[in-house]
C-alpha cells in the first residue's frame, strides 16, 4: 500500500526559532496533501490543504504567516512552524492524496505519515 | 460544517467481550468512511474503509458499518484482546471529496 513518512518524528526547540516537518509520498504521486494538529486527548484538526504547485489553503483560525506550508513537488510537503511558541507544542500529522503509480486514482483515500511531536521549551 | 461524534468517549471491558464503537455525523451526506486505531504518542493505523458503494467492511475481528441515511457507523470488535486498547478515531470523507473530518475517539482499554 501506499506510505507516507514524516521527518523528523520529534523535535524539541526553544521558542521563538522555526521548525520544519517534512511530509513525503514514498511510492506515489501526491496531488494533494492536508497537515492536521492533534494535542493532547484531542482529535485530529485539519490545518490546511496544499495542492502541489498552488498555495495552501488554510483553516479558519490557522494563521498561515505562522504555519507555512511549501508544496513545491509531487511528493514532499513542508509545514514550518515559524517563532515557535510552548503554545505550538502539538502532534502534527500530514497525509497525501493522489494517483498511485500505474494512474489508479487513489482520491477517496488518503494515507496518513506517523506524525511529528513538537515540544516547544 | 460537519461535526462528529463519537460514543463512548472511553470504554473499559474485560478481555474476550464483544463490543460496539459508535459514530456519528451531523451531516449524513459522507462519500466514505474511515476507522483508524491509534496508540498513545503514535500515529495513526488504518483499520477499515467504506467505500462510497460499500455498506460494509470487515477485517478478522473487526467490523464497520455505514448507515448513510443516518450518517451514522458502528465498529464492532468481537472477543477484544488487551492489545486491542488503543483510541479509536472514526473520519468521513464529505460527499465534494476535500477533505476527511475526524471524531474525537473513543478510548479503549481491554483488561486481562
Amino acid at each position: 500500500g501506499a506510505v507516507v513518512s514524516q521527518h523528523p518524528s520529534w523535535v524539541i526547540c526553544k521558542s521563538g526559532t522555526s521548525v520544519k516537518i517534512e511530509c513525503r509520498s514514498l511510492d506515489f504521486q501526491a496531488t494533494t496533501m492536508f497537515w492536521y494538529r492533534q494535542f493532547p486527548k484531542q482529535s485530529l484538526m485539519l490545518m490546511a490543504t496544499s495542492n502541489e504547485g498552488s498555495k495552501a489553503t488554510y483553516e479558519q483560525g490557522v494563521e498561515k504567516d505562522k504555519f507555512l506550508i511549501n508544496h513545491a513537488s509531487l511528493t514532499l510537503s513542508t509545514l514550518t512552524v515559524t517563532s515557535a511558541h510552548p503554545e505550538d507544542s502539538s502532534f502534527y500529522i500530514c497525509s497525501a492524496r493522489g494517483a498511485l503509480a500505474g494512474g489508479l486514482e487513489t482520491w477517496e483515500t488518503q494515507y496518513f505519515g506517523p506524525g511529528t511531536r513538537l515540544l516547544v521549551l | 460544517k460537519q461535526e462528529v461524534t463519537q460514543i463512548p468517549a472511553a470504554l473499559s471491558v474485560p478481555e474476550g467481550e464483544n463490543l460496539v464503537l459508535n459514530c456519528s455525523f451531523t451531516d449524513s451526506a459522507i462519500y466514505n468512511l474511515q476507522w483508524f486505531r491509534q496508540d498513545p504518542g503514535k500515529g495513526l493505523t488504518s483499520l477499515l474503509l467504506i467505500q462510497s458503494s460499500q455498506r460494509e467492511q470487515t477485517s478478522g475481528r473487526l467490523n464497520a458499518s455505514l448507515d448513510k441515511s443516518s450518517g451514522r457507523s458502528t465498529l464492532y470488535i468481537a472477543a477484544s484482546q488487551p492489545g486491542d486498547s488503543a483510541t479509536y478515531l472514526c473520519a468521513g470523507l464529505d460527499n465534494y471529496g476535500q477533505n476527511f473530518v475526524f471524531g474525537p475517539g473513543t478510548r479503549l482499554s481491554v483488561l486481562p
